[in-house]
């Protein structure tokens, strides 16, 4: 079935790292992506993976991908107020582009 | 490079009316696809479009309605409208293609009274 899960809340002191953690169930699945929603704002992407790669790398963002467990994770290294925000991961199924998505994570950064 | 646009940003209506809402892609980018958002159920897929044809449709009733012109702008109608329709409705767009890239606007926030 389809299924995407992620824990709701994240609170991190600033210059931390945050570990965002999401699980999903369809091996099928062929990308796998993260979203940032600000307050009143639609979804801005953050970074994606495809499913045959480990791990992926943008600038502050590392994303990790261990398909044997369907299990991916988003870090984002030396975390500022600005990324206050609900992140929501997503899958995609083989051609399609109908994303499943996660309930979100509320990250909350403290000074 | 202008990125999905969604109009309007804003609305309200009364139960019963019906309502249009108007998606513009990134140019060149040919799929199109809308997405419910509630606080009880979240991100949903309502139905995606390609070179003016339905592709694929999520779990809604048949008062949901889209289309796709052949600018590759789409419209999504609700008929009938209930309380439980009022949410943010988002509209993505992505080249043909393998390419993985999927970009949403910033969303239309019906109100439904």
């Amino acid at each position: 079935g389809e299924d995407v899960e992620q824990s709701l809340f994240l609170s991190v002191r600033e210059g931390d790292s945050s570990v965002i953690n999401c699980t999903y169930t369809d091996s099928s699945s062929t990308y796998l992506y993260w979203y940032k929603q600000e307050p009143g704002a639609g979804l801005q992407l953050l970074t994606y993976i495809f499913s045959n790669m480990d791990m992926k790398q943008d600038q502050r963002l590392t994303v990790l991908l261990n398909k044997k467990d369907k299990h991916l994770s988003l870090r984002i290294a030396d975390t500022q107020t600005g990324d206050s925000a609900i992140y929501f991961c997503a899958e995609r199924m083989d051609s399609s582009y109908k994303l499943i998505f996660g309930s979100g994570t509320r990250l909350l950064v403290r000074p | 490079k202008a990125g999905v646009t969604q109009t309007p940003r804003y609305l309200i209506k009364t139960r019963g009316q019906q309502v249009t809402l108007s998606c513009s892609p990134i140019s060149g980018h040919r799929s199109v696809s809308w997405y419910q958002q509630t606080p009880g159920q979240g991100l949903q897929f309502l139905f995606e479009y390609f070179s003016e044809t339905q592709r694929n449709k999520g779990n809604f009733p048949g008062r949901f309605s889209g289309r796709q012109f052949s600018n590759s702008r789409s419209e999504m109608n609700v008929s009938t409208l209930e309380l439980g329709d009022s949410a943010l409705y988002l509209c993505a767009s992505t080249q043909a293609g393998n390419t993985g890239e999927l970009f949403f606007g910033e969303g239309s926030r019906l109100t439904v009274l």
